[in-house]
């Protein structure tokens, strides 16, 4: 069975700071992958998804960027953290043939 | 691009009661609609989904009905226990390789003992 992994769960970073969330998918193989981020409230907002190795697409400009080094593995990282970057994010997958997304546990960021 | 509504908002019932939660999406392109249900701290999960040549899609409690014609789709869930609670989110997915979905905004269901 499928199964996708995201760490870490939690995690505070100074404003200025470095990221990098790591998101990683089993059992499957060429699987979009995607990554949302979640502000204060309930919506979901679509950052990046990738339809196979190098390849990335931004929904929205942002201090953020992506890269999927691996086929299964899919990494958020900015140079510099801003306050506005805290918020809930989380990875998901989904297969090209098949419907729907599968989502991480997600990751709690607070820049501060 | 597609939009999608959801409504309402925030959505209290007695348990035991029946909810329901609306969505109307814009893209008559849209063939997909899964729901989500999202617990306090937690990635959204899967509930259930319908496809645009099935009206309705019942599972236990859960079911979700579609309207092709007026482009809404909508979630009910019958007897309603205290461990519906949470967030619900609709979305729907225009064709494509990507399988980009567009979500509601969410619904809060609270689920009163």
């Amino acid at each position: 069975s499928q199964t996708i992994h995201q760490w870490p769960a939690t995690l505070v970073q100074p404003v200025g700071s470095p990221l990098s969330l790591e998101c990683t998918v089993e059992g499957t193989s060429n699987p979009n992958l995607y990554w949302y981020r979640q502000a204060a409230g309930r919506g979901l907002q679509l950052l990046f998804y990738s339809v196979g190795i190098g390849q990335i697409s931004s929904e929205v400009p942002q201090n953020l960027s992506a890269s999927r080094p691996q086929d299964r593995q899919f990494i958020l990282s900015s140079k510099k953290l801003l306050l506005s970057d805290s918020g809930f994010y989380l990875c998901a997958w989904s297969a090209t043939t098949g419907f729907g997304y599968t989502f991480g546990s997600g990751t709690r960021l607070t820049v501060v | 691009g597609e939009n999608v509504e959801q409504h309402p908002s925030t959505l209290s019932v007695q348990e035991g009661d029946s909810a329901v939660i609306k969505c109307t999406y814009s893209d008559s392109a849209s063939n997909y609609f899964p729901w989500y249900k999202q617990e306090l701290g937690k990635g959204p999960q899967l509930i259930i989904d319908i496809r645009s040549n099935v009206g309705e899609k019942k599972d236990q409690r859960i079911a979700v009905t579609l309207n092709k014609t007026a482009k809404h789709f909508s979630l009910h869930i019958t007897e309603t226990q205290p461990e519906d609670s949470a967030v619900y989110f609709c979305a729907a997915s225009i064709t494509g390789s990507a399988r980009q979905l567009t979500f509601g905004s969410g619904t809060q269901l609270t689920v009163l003992p």
